[in-house]
C-alpha cells in the first residue's frame, strides 16, 4: 500500500514571497506519477502539477515548481510570487496502477497581504 | 465540456436511511472513480470504474455500499442504512485514461452528506 506524508498542516507565505510544501510518500510501484493538488474553500480540487517518476528533470508550471528526490521519496512544492488566490488547502498525491491516488493529510496555506 | 458534476451538493439524511448520489463525468472519460473526505482530511479512494466495470473496491467500502456505472455514463453511490460516521464529502472524478499511469483526473465539486 502507498502512503504520502504531509508534515506541515499549516504554512503562511506573504504575498510575492516564496514558500515550499513539504511531502514524502512510499510506493512499490516502479513507475508512477506524483501530484499536488489544490482544493480552495469552493472545494474542487484542482490539479496543480504532476510529476513522472521517471523523469529526472523537474517538473514546472508557470510559478509551481517540485523538487523531486526520488531516492529519497521527496517531492516538495515550490509556489514563487504568492498570489492571494493562492491560498487554499494543498494535497500531495501518489498514483497507483489504474490511476488511483492516494492522498496526504494536506497543508493549509495562508497568503498574507 | 462542462466538467465532472455530482448531484445533490448536500444530503442531510436520518441515520438508518439510504441515500443516492448522482456523478456524470466528463463526456467520453472512460474512468470513474468515487473518493470520500472527511473534514480536515485527504480524500479516500473507494472504488473506481473503467468503462462499465467496476475494477476495484477499498477496504473502506463497506457492504452498506454499492456503486453503479451502467453502460458506462454517469455512475451513482448508494449508502445503505447510513451511519454517523458516513457524514463526509462524496468525491467524484473522471479521467480519459490511454494507460495505467500519468492520466490526468478532473474532479467534480463533492457532495457532502450530513447523518443525523
Amino acid at each position: 500500500a502507498q502512503t504520502v506524508t504531509q508534515s506541515q498542516p499549516e504554512m503562511s507565505v506573504q504575498e510575492a514571497e516564496t514558500v515550499t510544501l513539504s511531502c514524502t510518500y512510499d510506493t512499490s510501484e516502479s513507475d508512477y506519477y506524483l501530484f499536488w493538488y489544490k482544493q480552495p474553500p469552493s472545494r474542487q480540487m484542482i490539479l496543480v502539477i504532476r510529476q513522472e517518476a521517471y523523469k529526472q528533470q523537474n517538473a514546472t508550471e508557470n510559478r509551481f515548481s517540485v523538487n523531486f528526490q526520488k531516492a529519497a521519496k521527496s517531492f516538495s512544492l515550490k509556489i514563487s510570487d504568492s498570489q492571494l488566490g493562492d491560498a487554499a488547502m494543498y494535497f500531495c498525491a501518489a498514483e497507483e496502477v489504474g490511476s488511483r491516488l492516494t492522498f496526504g493529510e494536506g497543508t493549509q496555506l495562508t497568503v498574507n497581504p | 465540456d462542462t466538467g465532472v458534476s455530482q448531484d445533490p451538493r448536500h444530503k442531510i439524511t436520518k441515520r438508518g436511511q439510504n441515500v443516492t448520489f448522482r456523478c456524470d463525468p466528463i463526456s467520453e472519460h472512460n474512468r470513474l472513480y468515487w473518493y470520500r473526505q472527511t473534514l480536515g482530511q485527504g480524500p479516500e479512494f473507494l472504488t473506481y470504474f473503467q468503462n462499465e466495470a467496476q475494477l476495484e473496491k477499498s477496504r473502506l467500502l463497506s457492504d452498506r455500499f454499492s456503486a453503479e456505472r451502467p453502460k458506462g455514463s454517469f455512475s451513482t453511490l448508494e449508502i445503505q442504512r447510513t451511519e454517523q460516521g458516513d457524514s463526509a464529502m462524496y468525491l467524484c472524478a473522471s479521467s480519459l485514461a490511454r494507460g495505467n499511469f500519468g492520466n490526468t483526473i478532473y474532479f467534480g465539486e463533492g457532495s457532502w452528506l450530513t447523518v443525523v
